[in-house]
């Protein structure tokens, strides 16, 4: 089946910083989500984005279907941006693959 | 409603008890899907309900658990003779559009101890 992964696992930032966060999938996918989950557990829907670039305020978000990644953009970090960012692409039935997450810590 | 509404918020329960936990899913949306997530872990995958079809029970950890939704929107999980494993955040998702290619979007999840 399809494999999503995830780098870097960990990023500790300054509050400021600029960052930029990868998911690697294995297959060919017509969708890719990010999702943000913040220290509460809350998962909160970033991004649907099977290609191209989508921003909305300090996010963005690129992804390169011919090969095989998405990329998240994350701007003038916020202690707000914490949490564990995760993306996911549906495999050939209607399951959602789901990469490890990035856990983002950012400092004040 | 305006988003995927799940009761209880928390739920404390004894060995041994059945729980039931609750998902209101955003009206009109066809796709609905339950994980379970563990403490510093990922998302793991339930069961997944699309509009009258059977659901795909596949990800049920054991018969202790199944899992109803009635009219194709309410879900109702059941925890049967809940075990300390059992201890998680159980979150419920929806989603407009089948097969996994629709936006999904997930409740606040239900967090469940079992002493």
């Amino acid at each position: 089946g399809i494999q999503v992964e995830q780098s870097p696992p960990d990023l500790i930032l300054q509050e400021g910083a600029n960052s930029t966060l990868r998911c690697n999938f294995s297959d060919s996918v017509n969708n890719l989500q990010w999702f943000h989950q913040n220290p509460w557990g809350q998962l909160i829907n970033l991004f649907y984005i099977p290609s191209g670039t989508k921003q909305n305020g300090r996010l963005s978000a690129t992804t390169v279907a011919t090969e095989r990644y998405s990329l998240l953009y994350i701007s003038s970090s916020q202690t707000t941006d914490s949490g564990v960012y995760f993306c996911a692409v549906p495999d050939s039935n209607y399951q959602l693959i789901w990469g490890a997450g990035t856990k983002l810590i950012i400092k004040p | 409603g305006a988003g995927v509404s799940q009761s209880p918020s928390n739920k404390v329960t004894e060995k041994g008890k059945d729980v039931e936990l609750r998902c209101d899913p955003i009206s009109g949306h066809t796709a609905l899907y339950w994980y379970r997530q563990s403490l510093g872990q990922g998302l793991e995958f339930l069961i997944y309900f699309q509009g009258n079809s059977a659901p795909d029970k596949s990800g049920l950890p054991s018969d202790r658990f199944s899992a109803e939704r009635t009219g194709g929107s309410v879900s109702t999980l059941t925890i049967q003779r809940t075990q300390q494993e059992d201890s998680a955040v159980y979150l419920c998702a929806s989603s407009l559009i089948a097969g996994g290619t629709g936006e999904l979007f997930f409740g606040e999840g239900s967090r469940l101890t079992v002493l």
